[in-house]
């Protein structure tokens, strides 16, 4: 069985600072997807970004980066130039490949970003 | 824009009530989901399905069921509600069985059990 690990339940950011969120996985398989999702208060999720495993280059989606190390099952999140809209739950997820797999969720983290 | 609805934002029922919740996805996915949202345990999945009248258990359906009889629609069913039963309920929704593409999710629906 796959386990997600998010250690911190909270952070805080000052607008226009970078942090980073992390997220370990334990797994035995070789191909599978990460996940980082986004919870804003409204409670609409939205998927911020998303890694496969077979590729090693770190995946970008604007200010949001990730640091995939698939030797140590590390995938963490970094915003850069944070804004308030940042603030927000934010999950990582891990799911294998192939069929009927399901999307396994870590507890999530609370990220607050000051003004 | 893929949109995936809930019936209700809030719901309040009473110990022992039989309860619906809705699900409306309106890009043709084939796959549904059922979550369960607690502080502090993450999302926690109760029941999804592949397919019109498919369905498979997740990690927590004890104490619920569920209905797809039309693709677009996937209904969770608490049949005699708890009071361990109040949380936040999530649907999602994804296309096809490729596990890798991404999962979009409704609003919620925030149940309270009395």
């Amino acid at each position: 069985a796959q386990t997600v690990t998010q250690s911190q339940p909270e952070m805080s950011v000052q607008e226009a600072e970078t942090v980073t969120l992390s997220c370990t996985y334990d797994t035995s398989e070789n191909n599978y997807y990460l996940f980082w999702y986004k919870q804003p208060p409204s409670r609409q999720m939205i998927l911020v970004i998303r890694q496969e495993a077979y590729k090693q280059q770190n995946a970008t989606e604007n200010r949001f980066s990730v640091n995939f190390q698939k030797a140590a099952k590390s995938f963490s999140l970094k915003i850069s130039d944070s804004q308030l809209g940042d603030t927000a739950m934010y999950f990582c997820a891990f799911v294998r490949t192939g069929a009927n797999s399901k999307l396994t969720f870590g507890k999530g983290i609370t990220l607050s970003v000051r003004p | 824009d893929v949109k995936v609805t809930q019936s209700s934002r809030y719901l309040v029922k009473r110990t022992g009530e039989k309860v619906f919740l809705e699900c409306v996805q309106d890009m043709d996915h084939e796959n549904m989901f059922w979550y369960r949202q607690d502080p502090g345990l993450g999302l926690r999945l109760i029941y999804f399905s592949y397919d019109v009248k498919m369905k498979e258990k997740g990690d927590i359906p004890e104490g619920y069921s569920v209905s797809r009889e039309k693709k677009e629609r996937f209904s969770l069913i608490l049949e005699s509600a708890s009071t361990n039963q109040t949380s936040m309920y999530l649907c999602a929704s994804s296309l096809y069985r490729e596990r890798g593409l991404e999962q979009y999710f409704g609003p919620g629906t925030r149940l309270t059990v009395t």
